[in-house]
């Protein structure tokens, strides 16, 4: 069974500071997103990577795709309180006998920063 | 502007009734899922269909079903709510690399 673990599961912190995020598993992923959900809304698609190794940068938030495609980081520089929700990792996966695609979803981080 | 609507934000009903919860998409895409987001569990898939009137079972298929009559159109069905169904549902729709767009949810009370 494909898992992806994410840490921290909750983080607060103050306006000004960097964080990362980190979203980890055993298994190789084909792509992985990177998805922001506010309270009583839908995820909204921040990032995909799809190459290990690479980097994508959105403002001030930085992506990284892990060398093995195992595993994913997200920085923030900078936070600030538009930052607050949750942050949600999720990796491509086939499924079943044809060419049917998934998402394996992390259990996600909540991020609140303060002001 | 990519756009996935859902029929209802809140939706209140009771033990036993039938459901009816519906997404639609305006981006052509071929493949919509339904999911259910509760604390602690993150989202799991219900159902997804890639095509017309084409469906796939996913993690939690149980007590569920689904309609795709039109390529716009996902519909979830509780056929007889129960309680353990509570839940926000998420509809969503599939663009290339797996990226999926999803609507705003509906947070679904059953009494």
């Amino acid at each position: 069974t494909q898992l992806l673990e994410q840490s921290p599961q909750f983080l607060s912190i103050q306006e000004g500071e960097n964080l990362t995020v980190y979203c980890n598993s055993s298994s190789v992923f084909s792509s992985l997103q990177w998805y922001r959900q506010e309270p009583g809304e839908g995820p909204v698609l921040l990032v995909t990577v799809v190459t290990g190794g690479e980097v994508k940068k959105l403002k001030r938030l930085t992506f990284q795709f892990g060398d093995a495609r195992k595993d994913s980081s997200l920085h923030i520089t900078a936070a600030q309180p538009g930052d607050t929700g949750l942050y949600l990792c999720a990796g491509g996966a086939r499924w079943g006998a044809g060419n049917n695609r998934k998402l394996i979803w992390g259990l996600g981080t909540s991020l609140a920063v303060n002001p | 502007d990519v756009k996935v609507t859902q029929s209802s934000r809140y939706l209140v009903k009771r033990t036993g009734e039938k459901v009816f919860l519906e997404c639609v998409q305006d981006m052509d895409h071929e493949n919509m899922f339904w999911y259910r987001q509760d604390p602690g569990l993150g989202l799991r898939l219900i159902y997804f269909s890639y095509d017309v009137k084409m469906k796939e079972k996913g993690d939690i298929p149980e007590g569920y079903s689904v309609s795709r009559e039109k390529k716009e159109r996902f519909s979830l069905i509780l056929e007889s709510a129960s309680t353990n169904q509570t839940s926000m549902y998420l509809c969503a729709s599939r663009f290339d690399y797996n990226e999926q767009f999803f609507g705003p949810g509906t947070r679904l009370t059953v009494l």
